[in-house]
């Protein structure tokens, strides 16, 4: 089996700071995603990618940047962090449109 | 724009209980409806999904999706209280690339 490795898992930052999250897998997968959770939301769509050196922005991609330079990762950057903001980072991958499979997550805090 | 409206938002259940999950959306277009099971401090996990009118069976759970009503419910037979988690509806959209919606979850915990 596979698996998706995000880092970091805990993401201290200060207000105005640009933030690198990290995703890895191993799947082989063509399409990776991330995704924003907030406390007691669903999942929100940053960005996705269908193909290396694909991005498609999703519904939450303002204030986002992603990059995919190889198949197997997929980052995101934070271009100016929010003062208070607390959200779950979620990385995934899949092979076209069956089930998604989720990394364990990057928690964001920004003082 | 496709929303998904789950609910009930939490839910109490005793051990051994029959567990009933439902999930609206909005585009009778829509693809697949996955549901994912999410535990605390770890991603979400797929559990079942169906893309036809009708029911689908697996295991203790069981997946009923009306199109025509835009509804789709899950229900887990003898809850444990491994059951406990956030359960969170996903429909894939119908745009030609690979988007999925989800719901804001459902709370379960199921008490010894």
């Amino acid at each position: 089996g596979g698996i998706i490795t995000q880092t970091p898992k805990f993401l201290i930052g200060q207000e105005g700071q640009k933030l690198t999250l990290k995703c890895q897998q191993n799947f082989n997968h063509d399409t990776m995603y991330w995704y924003r959770q907030d406390s007691g939301k669903g999942l929100r769509l940053i960005y996705y990618s269908i193909t290396e050196n694909d991005l498609q922005k999703g519904d939450l991609s303002e204030g986002y940047d992603a990059s995919r330079e190889k198949k197997s990762s997929f980052s995101l950057t934070v271009t100016s962090a929010q003062k208070n903001e607390m959200a779950v980072f979620l990385c995934a991958s899949s092979i076209g449109r069956v089930e998604q499979y989720f990394g364990p997550g990057t928690r964001l805090t920004v003082l | 724009q496709e929303k998904v409206q789950q609910s009930p938002e939490s839910l109490i259940v005793p051990e051994g209980a029959m567990v009933s999950l439902n999930c609206s959306f909005s585009d009778s277009a829509s693809q697949s409806i996955w549901w994912y099971q999410q535990h605390p401090g770890k991603g979400p996990k797929a559990l079942i999904s169906i893309f036809s009118n009708g029911n689908k069976k697996e295991g203790r759970l069981t997946v009923y999706l009306n199109r025509a009503s835009l509804h789709v419910s899950l229900h887990i037979k003898d809850s444990q209280p491994s059951d406990s988690a956030v359960y969170l509806c996903a429909v894939t959209v119908n745009t030609g690339n690979y988007k999925y919606v989800f719901g804001a979850g459902t709370r379960l915990k199921v008490i010894a």
